[in-house]
């Protein structure tokens, strides 16, 4: 089973709302990411998770927080977001952290106003 | 991680083999190649990677030069289901810890009835 699940499947949010992602697996992996992928693009590495610790961040504004309160769990928190922010947001998860192959998620479609 | 190039799109009859072909010609000895495909609007789907010799799965085979150089995914019996686009990437072996994919912009692979 390499099944990665993301809620919600698709959110709209004003500039001023606070909302959070939430992706899951339980396949025991102790790598986990957060991709976004805009339209008629491929998807661009936000953040990577290994063994519940932040290890990569890639320049990504703060108003995205990423947490994993634990292995099997990792949250998007969302605040103050802009228009362009809209995107395809993509959890994956991968067993180990030495080039390990990642399994994605479906995706939350996020459409900010 | 060595650069790939991809044609950007692709035809191929339902019920025949797809080859789609990636170059990666600065690939170093520890790199792998690795296809995923993405069908539009889902999560990034893993096919099958390699580093050396040909890699065949319930998916598909995937062909590696002898040079390294460039390698060719098979979709052997292509179904209308494969329509997708289909990213070729190379990942270093990383010692040191979980890193992200690099999505170039990949081939759009439509399958005709």
């Amino acid at each position: 089973d390499t099944e990665v699940t993301q809620t919600p499947k698709h959110l709209v949010m004003g500039m001023t709302n606070k909302k959070s992602l939430k992706c899951e697996q339980h396949m025991g992996h102790r790598a986990m990411y957060w991709y976004k992928q805009k339209a008629k693009k491929p998807p661009e590495l936000m953040f990577v998770y290994s063994y519940e610790k932040l290890s990569i961040n890639e320049s990504v504004p703060s108003r995205f927080s990423p947490e994993c309160p634990n292995s099997s769990l990792l949250n998007l928190h969302l605040h103050a977001l802009q228009p362009e922010d809209s995107a395809l947001y993509l959890c994956a998860s991968s067993q180990g952290i030495y080039q390990e192959t990642q399994y994605f998620g479906p995706g939350t479609r996020l459409l900010v106003l | 991680d060595a650069k790939t190039t991809q044609p950007t799109s692709m035809d191929c009859a339902e019920g025949r083999a797809a080859n789609l072909p990636c170059n990666h010609s600065t690939i170093s000895g520890n790199e792998y190649v690795y296809w995923y495909r993405q069908i539009h609007s889902q999560g990034p789907q893993y096919i099958i990677h390699g580093l050396k010799n040909n890699e065949t799965n319930e998916m598909a085979s995937l062909i590696i030069t002898e040079d390294r150089k460039s390698s060719t995914l098979i979709l052997p019996h292509a179904t209308l289901r494969d329509t997708a686009v289909y990213y070729c990437i190379v990942r270093r072996y990383s010692g040191g810890g979980a890193d992200g994919l690099t999505f170039g912009k990949g081939t759009h692979l439509i399958i005709q009835p």
